[in-house]
């Protein structure tokens, strides 16, 4: 069964602090992983797209790492700023779906304080 | 800068009433989709479709309909509102499949969603 898999569910940081969230996965035939930033109420919004071939990606002051072999995935946020309160989710798409399937993890509802 | 937009953002309304949600993007892309969140919960994918005049049924079984008469335009209807369908849903559209492109890098959207409430 097609599952990915976040931890922790939940996160306090302080303002300025550095914090790295986890994402496992079971869904095959891979093909690439996003994570992305829900703000309350909002949809979703991409930070980042790794296929096979890649082990590290960065958008500013996030830094995401995939690892194929073992199926696992982090998303490293530096320097921590209030803005950057939301939950991350990650989401796997498998290469045999004619529909560009994605399979969703709960996420990370992070929260920083000042 | 969403090139996905949804309306209304939020919506409140009784039992029994008939709504419709809707969603448009400036993006062609082919391929589109409604989610269903509930809080703290992951997406789930309700319907999608293919293209223009194609439309189905994802995962999670809805009792709302879709259509995609136009590219750019994919309306969600309710016939008959009821608590239970109160849930925030989320449209997205993605250029997968798309002639020349990459099929392991494609843009995903979503639309900042609708948050529904049925009293």
């Amino acid at each position: 069964k097609n599952q990915v898999e976040q931890s922790p569910q939940s996160l306090i940081i302080l303002e300025g602090k550095n914090c790295t969230l986890q994402c496992n996965y079971t869904v095959s035939p891979f093909s690439n992983l996003r994570w992305y930033k829900q703000d309350t109420g909002r949809g979703p919004v991409s930070l980042t797209i790794m296929t096979f071939s890649e082990n590290t990606k960065s958008n500013g002051r996030y830094t995401a790492t995939l690892d194929a072999d073992t199926k696992q995935s982090s998303l490293h946020i530096t320097a921590s700023q209030l803005s950057d309160s939301a939950s991350y989710i990650c989401v796997v798409s498998d290469r045999g779906s004619t529909l560009g399937r994605l399979y969703f993890g709960r996420g990370t509802q992070l929260t920083v304080w000042p | 800068e969403a090139d996905i937009y949804q309306t209304p953002r939020y919506l409140v309304i009784g039992t029994g009433k008939k709504i419709t949600l809707e969603c448009s993007q400036t993006m062609g892309h082919d391929k589109m989709y409604w989610y269903q969140q509930d809080p703290g919960m992951e997406l789930h994918l309700i319907h999608y479709s293919y293209g223009v005049n194609s439309t189905e049924k994802g995962d999670l079984s809805s009792e709302s309909t879709v259509s995609r008469i136009r590219t750019e335009h994919f309306p969600l209807t309710l016939e008959s509102a009821r608590p239970s369908h109160t849930s925030q849903y989320l449209c997205a559209s993605s250029e997968f499949g798309r002639k020349g492109l990459p099929l392991a890098n494609y843009g995903y959207t979503f639309g900042s969603g609708t948050r529904l409430t049925v009293v």
